[in-house]
């Protein structure tokens, strides 16, 4: 079993829909959890990270973390074109490597 | 430009020859890190440097891959030997205090023909 799992889509969706993606992990000392997004040939860029299970909320993207069943989300409201990019999940347990799924690929159409 | 720079963008090698990469982090960013990105898959941790000294190495490092920081500013990742099987986005990242607060270059794509 790797240690985070993504579907990596292709997810495409309409304009102003509400996106969730998600992973799965296996190892419970993960304490980090982080969302990037990447465009078509450049690095990841962070959205978002979080230590705890809950919500943290920044503009239309919320992030979900539930440590009991290892599960992460990411929701985007009011989804637009330039949200299309590819979406990963990356985790972390306390050294500095960071785990990273598949990446989602999303496109918002208009 | 204040953000993390890799050089060259692209390269294209013959199987055999060494290459060598370039990563100037954002300045006074005393983490470093290197990961390897192949097609429809996330990035993979290669090594961590913090100021000068690697501290931490992926197995995927095989004895072909060697990073250094000499001063603790810039980094270099060289591919001795280099094989199809090493073509891939590399991408540099740094920080201050934590990776969860990393930022990461444009990364330098490699095809090995």
């Amino acid at each position: 079993q790797k240690e985070v799992e993504q579907d990596p889509g292709p997810l495409s969706v309409p304009e102003g829909a509400i996106v969730s993606l998600n992973c799965t992990y296996s190892n419970s000392a993960f304490q980090y959890f982080m969302w990037y997004r990447q465009y078509s040939r450049k690095g990841p860029e962070l959205l978002m990270y979080t230590y705890s299970s809950g919500n943290k909320e920044d503009g239309r993207f919320t992030a979900q973390v539930d440590k009991s069943s290892k599960y992460i989300s990411l929701f985007i409201r009011d989804s637009q074109p330039s949200d299309s990019a590819t979406y990963l999940c990356a985790i972390a347990a306390g050294s500095e490597k960071l785990v990273f799924g598949k990446g989602t690929k999303l496109t918002v159409n208009p | 430009d204040t953000g993390v720079s890799q050089d060259p963008r692209h390269k294209i090698t013959k199987r055999g020859q060494n290459v060598t990469f370039r990563c100037d982090p954002i300045s006074e960013h005393n983490r470093l890190y290197w990961y390897r990105q192949t097609l429809g898959q996330g990035p993979e941790f290669l090594t961590y440097f913090q100021n000068e000294a690697q501290l931490e190495k992926s197995r995927l490092l095989s004895d072909r891959f060697s990073a250094e920081r000499p001063k603790g500013s810039f980094s270099t990742l060289e591919i001795q030997r280099t094989e199809q099987g090493d073509s891939a986005m590399y991408l540099c990242a740094s920080s201050l205090q934590d990776l969860t607060e990393a930022f990461f270059g444009q990364g330098t794509r490699l095809t090995v023909v």
